[in-house]
């Protein structure tokens, strides 16, 4: 069985300012996808960024890009100038390879609670 | 677009009682999933519906069980509830598409036992 690990229950970080959360995991797959999840205090959980494990290169989606270390199992999120909406609960998931027939389930860390301080 | 619709938002049960939780996915996605979100457990998949066919399930007991219908709306129901059972449950939409694993969450709905 898969298991995420978040290391930082809480965290923060002055606006403008950059920072990372960790996310580790193991697995005995080869390909599988990894995800950050936000939940904003509003509870809906919105997709944060994807990666996909055989890509090599890094995800970045304006702000936030991780870091994908695949042989040392993991997957830390940076927030580059962090804004007071990034306020909010971070979960790294794990998901399965995916095939025609695959269910969908995402194994989640225990989350990183992180607050933007102004 | 619609995003994942759950209903309802809030409700109060009483131990022993039974209650049923519906989510509407996004339009087109045919898989639903159901997951569980407590302070001390964290987020725990409970099942996978994908064409009105159960393709997996978590570790929860018998108690808990769930449905799809042909408009890939979901129900989950939980009998004999117990005041562990008091969490924000939430539900998923993904496409069945093989170029993304994305999960699309609704806002939960809020279970208090009582």
């Amino acid at each position: 069985a898969q298991t995420v690990t978040q290391s930082q229950p809480e965290m923060s970080v002055q606006e403008a300012e950059t920072v990372t959360l960790s996310c580790t995991y193991d697995t005995s797959e080869n390909n599988y996808y990894l995800f950050w999840y936000k939940q904003p205090p509003s509870r809906q959980m919105i997709l944060v960024i994807r990666q996909e494990a055989y890509k090599q290169q890094n995800a970045t989606e304006n702000r936030f890009s991780v870091n994908f270390q695949k042989a040392a199992k993991s997957f830390s999120l940076k927030i580059s100038d962090s804004q007071l909406g990034d306020t909010a609960m971070y979960f790294c998931a794990f998901m399965n390879p995916i095939s025609s027939g695959s269910a969908r389930q995402l194994t989640f860390g225990s989350g990183t609670q992180l607050t933007v301080l102004p | 677009k619609a995003g994942v619709t759950q209903t309802p938002r809030y409700l109060i049960k009483t131990r022993g009682q039974q209650v049923t939780l519906s989510c509407s996915p996004i339009s087109g996605h045919r898989s639903v999933s159901w997951y569980q979100q407590t302070p001390g457990q964290g987020l725990q998949f409970l099942f996978e519906y994908f064409s009105e066919t159960q393709r997996n399930k978590g570790n929860f007991p018998g108690r808990f069980s769930g449905r799809q219908f042909s408009n890939s709306r979901s129900e989950m129901n939980v009998s004999t509830l117990e005041l562990g059972d008091s969490a924000l449950y939430l539900c998923a939409s993904s496409s069945s598409g093989l170029n993304t694993g994305e999960l699309f969450f609704g806002e939960g709905s809020r279970l208090t036992v009582l």
